[in-house]
């Protein structure tokens, strides 16, 4: 299995900007998707394809990385972002998915 | 809108069989594939297997052959049975529509189920 690999926690202040990393074991090329969870909701889709933004995403979020080493920002941070995020690779089965990244509040 | 809605009891007792309906409004299930994905006490998430627009299955190895989803085209659901589930098994579990080229985009709001006796 592809073994997606995320740092636990990222502190950052409103306005700054927030970059979190996702690490995959093997090349994924393009297959990496980014995911924010709330606290009692269900994952929304943010970014797919590693660089495209799902619909109805504002363009504060953004992906870039391809192969092994992807990275999703968020500029500027705002308090609605306040969440878990989560990688998850499509490239091969089974897919899988990082352990999430807690952006906090400085 | 695409929405979706999963359902099924709460609670199972240990070595019995889990089974979950998610109902899907606003899209047809014989387009696309739809996935069942679950999240574990400790944030941990797990894909579990998805159904294709042609009826063809895929699952994760890691649950063999404990698992199984099917639909009912007529209702526009689909359907996830675990079988001989253990307190790993607690977890929420998600319905979701995986988008051509890859990614889920749209999910149902969870149900948690607790494996317990």
């Amino acid at each position: 299995d592809i073994v997606l690999t995320q740092s636990p926690a990222l502190a950052v202040s409103l306005g700054q900007r927030a970059t979190i990393s996702c690490r995959a074991s093997e090349s994924v090329r393009s297959s990496m998707h980014w995911y924010q969870q709330k606290s009692g909701q269900q994952p929304k889709l943010l970014i797919y394809g590693a660089s495209n933004l799902a619909s109805g995403v504002p363009a504060r979020f953004s992906g870039s990385g391809s192969g092994t080493d992807f990275t999703f920002t968020i500029d500027p941070v705002e308090a609605d972002d306040i969440a878990t995020y989560y990688c998850q690779q499509s490239r091969n089965d089974p897919y899988t998915f990082g352990a999430g990244t807690k952006l906090e509040l400085k | 809108e695409v929405q979706l809605q999963e359902s099924g009891p709460g609670l199972v007792k240990p070595s019995q069989s889990l089974s979950l309906t998610c109902s899907v409004t606003g899209y047809s299930i014989t387009s696309n594939y739809w996935g069942w994905i679950r999240k574990f006490p400790g944030n941990k998430m797990e894909w579990m297997g998805y159904i294709s627009y042609s009826g063809s299955t895929s699952y994760n190895p890691s649950l063999k052959s404990r698992i199984s989803i099917t639909r009912d085209t007529s209702k526009n659901q689909f359907f996830l049975q675990l079988n001989s589930v253990t307190t790993e098994d607690t977890a929420t579990y998600y319905c979701a529509r995986l988008r051509l080229g890859g990614g889920f985009d749209y999910w149902g709001q969870g149900v948690m189920v607790t494996v317990s006796s």
